[in-house]
């Protein structure tokens, strides 16, 4: 079976532009949560979403948006890109929400690089 | 957010057991442990995760103290390839999926 899968692989962009990252769930899993690691750090929660709706935000400006489609897969936009937001953008699927005993399967992530 | 604290890295040899420690002294009672590891230039791996009992799995085992404010992440013969920043982290019930890393512990596998 595929894991999570993210694209592009990495990104290269300037400063004040926007950004638009893209995650497919495992097959089956209906949340997909959004994190950001800058080098030498631990991910940080940036958005969760199931069945469509946001179900959490972490503390992230509003330039942070994300959505979920249909078919389960999801998008994180970034406007107005600021140098720190350089950092590996990392999608992970679960197949719930709520239950705290679900792990959650994350995918290789996204390099962005803001200049 | 409920906190965890791990020493900041650790030494091994190939082939010996691995011991890592977690501290968590203000878990609550319905708070899951999760242990995840990333490798480098990968995203995190679930490894393994309990509430009370002592799990095992294929991967690893983990030990729950009785009070449950500490546990362990065995590795049983650690590789080369075990090598990576291992995560500890509450799953706190009613707050969702979220995970709250720390800065985990890097782990190196001298052969």
């Amino acid at each position: 079976d595929a894991g999570v899968t993210q694209s592009p692989t990495h990104l290269i962009k300037t400063r004040g532009q926007h950004v638009t990252l893209r995650c497919s769930p495992i097959s089956g899993h209906k949340s997909v949560s959004w994190y950001q690691q800058v080098l030498g750090q631990g991910p940080q929660f940036i958005f969760q979403y199931y069945e469509k709706e946001e179900r959490g935000r972490g503390n992230f400006p509003d330039r942070f948006s994300a959505r979920q489609f249909p078919n389960y897969s999801s998008e994180l936009n970034v406007n107005a890109l600021l140098l720190g937001d350089s950092a590996l953008y990392l999608c992970a699927s679960s197949l719930a929400v709520s239950e705290s005993s679900y792990e959650q399967y994350f995918g290789p992530g996204t390099r962005l690089t803001v200049t | 957010d409920a906190k965890t604290t791990q020493p900041n890295s650790m030494e091994s040899n190939e082939e010996e057991p691995v011991h890592l420690p977690c501290n968590h002294s203000t878990i609550s009672g319905t708070d899951y442990i999760h242990w995840y590891r990333q490798l480098p230039s990968q995203g995190p791996e679930y490894v393994i995760h309990g509430l009370t009992s002592n799990v095992n799995n294929r991967m690893a085992s983990l030990a729950i103290a009785e009070d449950r404010k500490s546990s362990t992440l065995i590795l049983h013969r650690a590789t080369l390839r075990d090598a990576a920043v291992y995560y500890c982290i509450l799953r706190v019930y009613n707050q969702g999926g979220k995970l709250i890393f720390g800065q985990g512990t890097e782990l190196s596998v001298k052969p």
